[in-house]
């Protein structure tokens, strides 16, 4: 069974530049999320969908970021204008449903360097 | 709000040394809680996991337990590896309504032959 891909694997922009990572979950995953990692802590939630809806973006900052998933297979994600704070690993996972012992699998995760 | 302490890290052994990584947790609910490691060069992926009070979780050598009372999950290997070199994340996640993991800072741990 393929895994979470996700793409690119490394991206090096200057601040106040756009950016975009691409996901794409196990086949029929239904909860596909973004975390941001900062280096030294643990991974951040910033959005869920469950399908190609919004479950959660309570932590997403919404004047900079967005995500979208439509057709409710693969996500992009976007940053726009990025920040010196955004250089993180964001990492997205997907899970066959959204109840609260279900595994969550993990791609590789995208480094971002925002110089 | 929800929240996840573990140990300082980062914690150096010896190859077959006992492990303990602690960890403790605040939740409103009756959280699932989980046990993730990250190896160099790889994604997260779970290491084990317990939904309920009591429940052992166990893979790969490695057990915790859900201690409801204590509100703990600790992390334990009876005789570590070199290949157990990691980060280890502990994280919970409430069983009523949309799953949210929330993870701890995570631990570094080396194994050293």
């Amino acid at each position: 069974e393929a895994g979470v891909a996700q793409s690119p694997r490394y991206k090096i922009i200057e601040k106040r530049q756009s950016v975009a990572f691409w996901c794409n979950p196990i086949s029929g995953h239904a909860t596909l999320y973004w975390y941001q990692q900062i280096l030294g802590q643990g991974p951040k939630l910033l959005i869920q969908f469950q399908n190609n809806g919004v479950v959660d973006d309570s932590q997403l900052p919404k004047d900079r970021f967005s995500a979208e998933r439509l057709k409710g297979v693969d996500s992009t994600l976007k940053i726009q204008p990025a920040k010196l704070e955004d250089s993180a690993v964001y990492l997205c996972a997907s899970s066959l449903d959204r109840v609260g012992w279900e595994t969550q699998y993990f791609g590789p995760g995208t480094r971002l360097l925002v110089l | 709000g929800d929240s996840v302490t573990q140990m300082e890290g980062p914690v150096t052994l010896s190859e077959e040394a006992f492990l303990t990584i602690n960890c403790t947790y605040t939740a409103t609910g009756y959280p699932s809680l989980f046990w993730y490691v990250q190896y160099p060069g790889e994604g997260l992926q779970l290491l084990l996991k317990a939904t309920k009070a009591d429940d052992k979780g166990s893979n790969k050598g490695f057990e915790a337990t859900y201690r409801k009372e204590t509100t703990s999950f600790h992390l334990e290997k009876g005789s570590v590896q070199v290949s157990d070199s990691a980060v280890y994340f502990c994280a919970l996640s409430l069983i009523q309504g949309a799953q949210k993991l929330v993870f701890g800072q995570g631990t570094r741990l080396t194994i050293n032959p």
